[in-house]
């Protein structure tokens, strides 16, 4: 069974702060790995990808990848009300042509 | 560019009754995903069109749900009959390659179906 672990929160911060969203995986050898903002009920919309270790910057976000630690993590930096959502990570497993999702993070951001 | 469509948004039925869902994906995407979010846990994945051919539906949860795509176009996720832990919201998702390890490579969700089976 693949598992992509996420806290599904809600988290609170406030608005100017950095969110900081954390998520883990149980397939070793999964390669690519992503962020989704799903507002309520509204589709997933895809906001990052990430397939190597390190960070990736775009914008006010920020996704970390940690394969040693099957760890991924996404910052949203100078967080607004408008980034309340939930956010789902997915990791596409060895050999599969598909994602897999966690139950995704509610973020709340307080003007 | 139109994204993916699902129609309907929401359905409401009794357990027994058919029911069937449309998606249209992103013209010119050859993979085409359903995917199923119950209350409460994640979304999963049920099955993957490329063009007409299904790629892979082990995620179907039994044989009361069909899935097709003649003609390698739009795609309808019928299930028949419906039972209550049928109930939850299915996603389509379409793609233009199919490996999702190609770098931006990217899923398009639709909004989603609305499944209530009372």
């Amino acid at each position: 069974q693949k598992e992509v672990e996420q806290n599904s929160g809600p988290l609170s911060v406030p608005e100017g702060a950095i969110a900081s969203l954390n998520c883990t995986y149980s397939d070793r050898g999964s390669q690519s790995f992503f962020w989704y903002r799903q507002y309520s009920g509204k589709s997933p919309e895809l906001i990052m990808s990430i397939y190597s270790n390190g960070d990736k910057e775009d914008g006010r976000f920020t996704a970390q990848l940690n394969k040693a630690s099957q760890y991924v993590s996404l910052l949203i930096r100078d967080s607004q009300p408008s980034d309340s959502a939930t956010y789902l990570c997915a990791v596409n497993p060895t050999g599969y042509s598909t994602l897999t999702f966690g139950k995704g993070t509610m973020l709340l951001v307080s003007p | 560019e139109a994204g993916v469509t699902q129609f309907p948004s929401h359905s409401v039925i009794e357990k027994g009754q058919t029911v069937t869902l449309r998606c249209d994906p992103i013209s010119g995407h050859d993979n085409l995903y359903w995917y199923r979010r119950v209350m409460g846990k994640e979304i999963k994945f049920l099955l993957h069109f490329v063009k007409e051919s299904k790629q892979d539906e082990s995620g179907m949860p039994n044989n009361r749900f069909l899935a097709e795509r003649t003609g390698g176009t739009y795609s309808t996720l019928k299930v028949q009959p419906a039972e209550l832990e049928d109930s939850g919201v299915y996603f389509c998702a379409s793609s233009q390659a199919y490996d999702l390890d190609r770098v931006n490579e990217k899923l398009f969700f639709g909004s989603g179906t609305q499944l209530s089976v009372l």
